[in-house]
C-alpha cells in the first residue's frame, strides 16, 4: 500500500471554527491532491500541488486553502467551517501528472455542526 | 462542457453473473480513462486505465473495460462477479492539458448471494 496517512480520520466541529486536515506521504511523490466526496457527486478536486510551495485550485476551491512546505505534507485548511463543508476528504498522491495512477488515503470524515 | 456520466446509481447482480458498468464522457478528443473501486470505509484503488492503443484493456481483479470512441464510452465489465466485488465504482477521465482527474458520480454494486 502507498504510504499515505490522513489526520484526523474523524472530526466534528462547529460552524465558524478553523479546521486543518493533514496528508502525509512517505513515497516522495511530486503531486498531491485534495478531493471531497459527497453522495451523488463522486469526488471533486479541491486543490492540488505540483511541488513544494506550488499549488493550484480545483473545481471546488472556495472556502479552502492549502499549503505544502515539505514534499511529504499537504495541508488543507477550512478557514471558517460551514455545514456545506461536511464531507469525506481524500488525499491522493501521484508520481506523474495526469496519466499516472492516483494513490488515495483512507479519508477524513468531517462533520460541521 | 466537459463531463463524465455514470448513469446507474445502483446495480444489483447475482454472484456468478456477468457485470457491465457504464461510463460516458463529453469531450472533443480522446481523454485518458480510468476506473477506480472504493470498498466501504476505504480510499479508492485503480482497477485499470486507457491512454491509447488496444481499446480493450485488462485490469486487476478480473475486470476489463472497452473504449468505444463512437459512443464516447468506457464501460467496465466482469464475466463472473464475486461477493467481494460489492463496492462503489468510479469512472474518471483526464480531458485536457490541465491533467486534472474528473470523476463520475459513481455506481454502487450490490451482489446477491
Amino acid at each position: 500500500d502507498a504510504g499515505i496517512t490522513q489526520s484526523p480520520r474523524h472530526k466534528v466541529t462547529e460552524t465558524g471554527t478553523p479546521v486543518t486536515l493533514r496528508c502525509h506521504q512517505t513515497e516522495n511523490h511530486r503531486y498531491m491532491y485534495w478531493y471531497r466526496q459527497d453522495p451523488g457527486h463522486g469526488l471533486r478536486l479541491i486543490h492540488y500541488s505540483y511541488g513544494v510551495k506550488d499549488t493550484d485550485k480545483g473545481e471546488v476551491s472556495d472556502g479552502y486553502s492549502v499549503s505544502r512546505s515539505k514534499t511529504e505534507d499537504f495541508l488543507l485548511t477550512l478557514e471558517s467551517a460551514t455545514s456545506s463543508q461536511t464531507s469525506v476528504y481524500f488525499c491522493a498522491i501521484s508520481p506523474v501528472e495526469g496519466a499516472g495512477e492516483l494513490f488515495f488515503g483512507e479519508g477524513s470524515r468531517l462533520t460541521v455542526l | 462542457a466537459q463531463s463524465v456520466t455514470q448513469p446507474d446509481i445502483h446495480i444489483t447482480v447475482s454472484e456468478g453473473a456477468s457485470l457491465e458498468l457504464r461510463c460516458n464522457y463529453s469531450y472533443g478528443a480522446t481523454p485518458y480513462l480510468f476506473w477506480y473501486v472504493q470498498s466501504p470505509g476505504q480510499g479508492l484503488q485503480l482497477l485499470l486505465k486507457y491512454f491509447s492503443g488496444d481499446t480493450l484493456v485488462q485490469g486487476i481483479k478480473g475486470f476489463e473495460a472497452e473504449f468505444k470512441r463512437s459512443q464516447s464510452s468506457f464501460n467496465l465489465r466482469k464475466p463472473s462477479v464475486h461477493w467481494s466485488d460489492a463496492a462503489e465504482y468510479f469512472c474518471a477521465v483526464v480531458m485536457d492539458s490541465s491533467y486534472k482527474l474528473i470523476f463520475g458520480s459513481g455506481t454502487r454494486l450490490l451482489v446477491r448471494p
